[in-house]
């Protein structure tokens, strides 16, 4: 049973740097095709796919914000870290992680969901 | 890189309602790899069609995927009511990059 659930702040000021923890279960980030990702949520609004990290260590990011966000993974952890420099209250938004899948039978798939985490941006 | 869908649509309980997915900069293609997520009030996305048509587990068979000209599409036939959520489409851009689109809001009534 795969699970995937975020932690980190709920409240960070303007100017900061978020950091956010996506624990995972059930499959391994070693596994050839498979990623994780990070996608957010304003209120009432879309969702915005915002990096990926694979499982042989590559990294992508969103090209509107790829200069503020880092994402790494610790293997022995299962968990994948995000980070946002120079938080905005634009950037208030429920941010979530997602096992992500991409082979050439089954491409461009976030079949798995954590719950999503509330960030809320503001002084 | 903008992908857009309808913003809202409405159909009839039993009816069936096709949702689009387009790129502005170009055709949708199987090549972009649209997939298909529904998302209801407080739960995350679930989904629904992945490669264009291929419907995931337990995904009743009510639902299917296409390309329908140069847009992705969404057909929900037998509309239940249920089925009133949010349907979001997803390109793949190539280089590891994906791109949400705007969202429908289906309506049953």
């Amino acid at each position: 049973q795969i699970t995937l659930k975020e932690s980190g702040p709920t409240l960070v000021k303007p100017t900061q740097t978020l950091t956010l923890t996506c624990t995972f279960s059930g499959f391994s980030l070693t596994t050839s095709g498979v990623g994780v990702a990070w996608i957010r949520q304003p209120p009432g609004k879309a969702l915005e796919w915002l990096a990926v990290i694979f499982w042989n260590n590559d990294k992508r990011y969103s090209p509107s914000l790829e200069n503020r966000l880092t994402i790494t993974k610790d293997t022995s952890k299962n968990q994948v870290v995000l980070t946002m420099t120079n938080m905005d209250p634009v950037d208030t938004a429920t941010y979530s992680c997602a096992h992500y899948y991409f082979t050439s039978s089954k491409a461009n798939v976030f079949d798995y969901w954590g719950q999503g985490t509330l960030v809320t941006v503001s002084s | 890189t903008v992908v857009t869908q309808e913003a809202s649509f409405s159909v009839s309980p039993g009816g069936t309602v096709t949702l689009t997915c387009a790129l502005n900069s170009d055709s949708v293609s199987t090549y972009y790899y649209p997939s298909w997520y529904r998302q209801t009030p407080g739960q995350p996305p679930r989904t629904l069609i992945y490669n264009t048509n291929i419907r995931s587990s337990g995904v009743p068979d009510r639902f299917s995927g296409s390309i329908l000209g140069d847009k992705a599409a969404l057909t929900i036939t037998g509309a239940q009511v249920d089925d009133e959520a949010d349907y979001y489409c997803v390109l793949f851009m190539g280089r590891g990059i994906s791109v949400f689109g705007g969202g429908t809001k289906v309506t049953v009534l």
